[in-house]
């Protein structure tokens, strides 16, 4: 079946580091995915997206990279500030357009 | 200000009791969503609707039900059947094929 999991449960970095948030997924139809940031207490925020025609894209201090052939995604945070720590998940869309979410990765980032 | 609100923030019940959590927006989106979240847990999808008066269950279906009069509303009610009903409720809407925004989530307590 269709499943999105993560490799890291909890990832502590410096401030001022990069991150790198790793996800894997197993639906290789899958051509549609998203990262959100959760602050405790709140709901997801979306933070950059990806459609399975391209293999990397950036936005503001992040990029998503997409792997098909290993069915491998990851998020990358640049000089990492102590703002984004915070829960990630990544999700993966489903032909009924539904989203599949993995279980997340805990980013703390030490002063 | 464009978004999705969910009312109330907190909410408590005794067991043996029905609610009905609110979820609004006004996006103009035709889908809606409703999840559950645990504790350290990643977002679990229980209905969704991708038009008016249409509805699907989603994995978790089972103590939950839901209507779409309206394409701006989407309400959850935790019925009495549901076993473990105490947890984070978060509602989404999107464009089909596109992010699903979120509200700030609402905390059910069943005592």
């Amino acid at each position: 079946g269709e499943s999105v999991g993560l490799h890291l449960p909890t990832l502590s970095v410096q401030e001022g580091d990069n991150s790198i948030i790793n996800c894997a997924y197993s639906n290789s139809a899958s051509d549609y995915f998203i990262w959100y940031k959760q602050e405790s207490g709140k709901g997801p925020q979306f933070i950059i997206d990806i459609r399975s025609n391209m293999d990397k894209r950036q936005g503001q201090r992040v990029t998503v990279l997409l792997n098909k052939t290993v069915k491998h995604l990851s998020l990358q945070i640049a000089a990492t500030q102590p703002g984004d720590s915070a829960v990630y998940f990544c999700a993966e869309e489903d032909s009924s357009y539904k989203l599949i979410f993995g279980s997340g990765t805990r980013l703390l980032v030490r002063p | 200000d464009g978004g999705i609100t969910q009312s109330p923030k907190y909410l408590f019940r005794k067991e043996g009791q029905n609610v009905t959590l609110s979820c609004e927006q006004n996006l103009n989106h035709d889908a809606m969503y409703w999840y559950r979240q645990d504790p350290g847990q990643g977002l679990r999808l229980i209905y969704y609707s991708q038009i008016v008066n249409d509805f699907q269950k989603g994995d978790i279906a089972e103590g939950y039900s839901v209507s779409r009069e309206k394409k701006e509303s989407f309400p959850l009610t935790v019925t009495s059947a549901q076993k473990n009903p105490t947890a984070f409720y978060l509602c989404a809407s999107s464009t089909p094929a596109y992010e699903q925004y979120f509200g700030p989530g609402t905390r059910l307590t069943v005592t």
